[in-house]
């Protein structure tokens, strides 16, 4: 079952701006990940958060965390064209089998 | 010195055949899946193997077998090949579990079914 929902599901933004990409989930969950794809290659890790965790920073990337509100997103300042591409966001639950389960995925596009 | 990988790249093949797609992991992990990614790139795991045992087997078709031959290794053969078969297959590990860490991944298989 699909389990994050990201939204919008394509932004397209100017090199140099910010881009903010939102994921929502459903059930309790040990840790949010959010991974990138560009076209026709595999999925990168970008961050791990945890559930006790409310913000992170890597580089560029800053993601946040509301459990309360079961949301999460990832901020990328100062854009470039190398960006380009889906951003996908993967919860683990609390309960059941420890799998990644992936959102539907943000397709962001940088114009220069 | 890539850490995950796939082969083939690129699988086209008829309806009705049977046809496998090999993994292989030099990064030491113990767990291994296999995720297939549909045309909307929708990601849906498939399998999960830790230590050559299989843990998590979501409603996948019996057509799709996986075989674990060590933990490095985690092979995907599919039969009787339907058009809806039609998507890339990920394979990606980790260590420890995706509570404790990251997945990673491999480029992807295309599989087309004609």
């Amino acid at each position: 079952s699909q389990q994050g929902e990201e939204d919008p599901q394509a932004l397209s933004i100017q090199e140099g701006e910010n881009a903010t990409m939102n994921c929502s989930y459903k059930t309790s969950i040990n840790n949010l990940q959010w991974y990138r794809q560009n076209s026709g290659r595999g999925l990168v890790h970008l961050i791990l958060i945890r559930s006790n965790e409310r913000e992170k920073h890597s580089g560029r990337l800053r993601v946040t965390l509301d459990t309360s509100k079961k949301s999460s997103s990832l901020l990328i300042t100062a854009s470039r064209a190398a960006d380009t591409a889906s951003y996908f966001c993967a919860t683990v639950e609390v309960q059941g089998a420890q799998k990644l389960v992936f959102g539907q995925g943000t397709r962001l596009t940088i114009n220069p | 010195d890539t850490a995950v990988s796939q082969t083939p790249k690129y699988l086209v093949t008829q309806m009705g055949n049977d046809k496998s797609i090999k993994c292989e992991q030099n990064l030491g992990h113990d767990t291994m899946y296999w995720y297939k990614q549909d045309s909307k790139k929708f990601l849906k795991i498939m399998f999960s193997y830790n230590n050559k045992e299989l843990i998590i087997n979501e409603t996948v078709p019996n057509r799709f077998s996986p075989k674990s031959p060590d933990k490095a290794h985690l092979n995907l053969h599919i039969n009787s090949l339907e058009l809806g078969d039609s998507a890339v297959y990920f394979c990606a590990s980790t260590l420890g579990g995706p509570n404790t860490g990251e997945l990673f991944f491999g480029e992807g298989s295309r599989l087309t079914v004609l």
